[in-house]
């Protein structure tokens, strides 16, 4: 089965660690997304990939790392740099078609909290 | 500014039909997108419309108008299942950036 898998589910830290987020995709999309959703809040863009070796910054990118070495993975990190990193942290991904219109691919998430 | 309006929350009955407005202010328009997303779940994609006019796709149907800034997904015959957030989201031109607006929380009720 295709997907996009993301893990853990629930993530717990203490204030001031660095937390790496995980995301896999087995769909052969060549753009993957990371979001950041928080309770009456769409969706915010921290960082997207349209090809290996190669991401952007979205909206909030400041406290956030990311890599993209494979095709497959493209894992998030949460620096002790972000001021308020509790969040629901979504992956995407789509494949690079027609740009901004590809439908995207979501998958399960991550809970983070820190304590 | 880049905006996306669409109410907060909605209550249905089992049945019914709801529809969900989304209204937009964005730099650029390459299309709109809606995603059901259930507590705690992924955002799943529901329907994507490009150009002016109505997508029936079973239940649910999306209409767009570009000029009027406007659109609304209509769902017919409500399942307590359909009890979820329906997202409003807007592709830009020029790049990759998709807008999501904070999603109507829809309430089905028996």
């Amino acid at each position: 089965d295709g997907g996009i898998t993301q893990s853990p589910k629930y993530l717990f830290r203490k204030e001031g660690q660095n937390v790496t987020l995980s995301c896999e995709q087995n769909l052969n999309h060549d753009a993957m997304y990371w979001y950041r959703q928080d309770p009456g809040q769409g969706l915010r863009l921290i960082y997207y990939s349209q090809i290996v070796n190669d991401f952007q910054k979205g909206d909030i990118a400041e406290g956030y790392s990311v890599s993209r070495e494979k095709k497959e993975s493209f894992p998030l990190t949460v620096t002790s740099a972000q001021k308020n990193p509790t969040a629901f942290y979504l992956c995407a991904s789509s494949p690079v078609e027609r740009g901004s219109t590809d439908t995207q691919y979501f998958g399960p998430g991550t809970r983070l909290t820190v304590l | 500014g880049q905006n996306i309006d669409q109410p907060t929350e909605m209550t249905a009955t089992e049945g019914a039909i709801v529809q969900i407005n989304c209204t937009y202010q964005t730099s650029g328009f390459n299309g709109l997108f809606w995603y059901q997303q259930h507590a705690g779940e992924a955002p799943t994609f529901l329907s994507y419309n490009v150009l002016d006019g109505l997508e029936e796709k079973g239940r649910f149907s999306s209409f767009l108008s570009r000029s009027k800034g406007y659109s609304y997904l209509l769902l017919k015959e409500l399942q307590m299942k359909d009890s979820a957030s329906y997202l409003c989201a807007v592709g830009s031109t020029g790049g990759f950036k998709t807008i999501f607006g904070a999603g109507t929380r829809l309430f089905v009720k028996a």
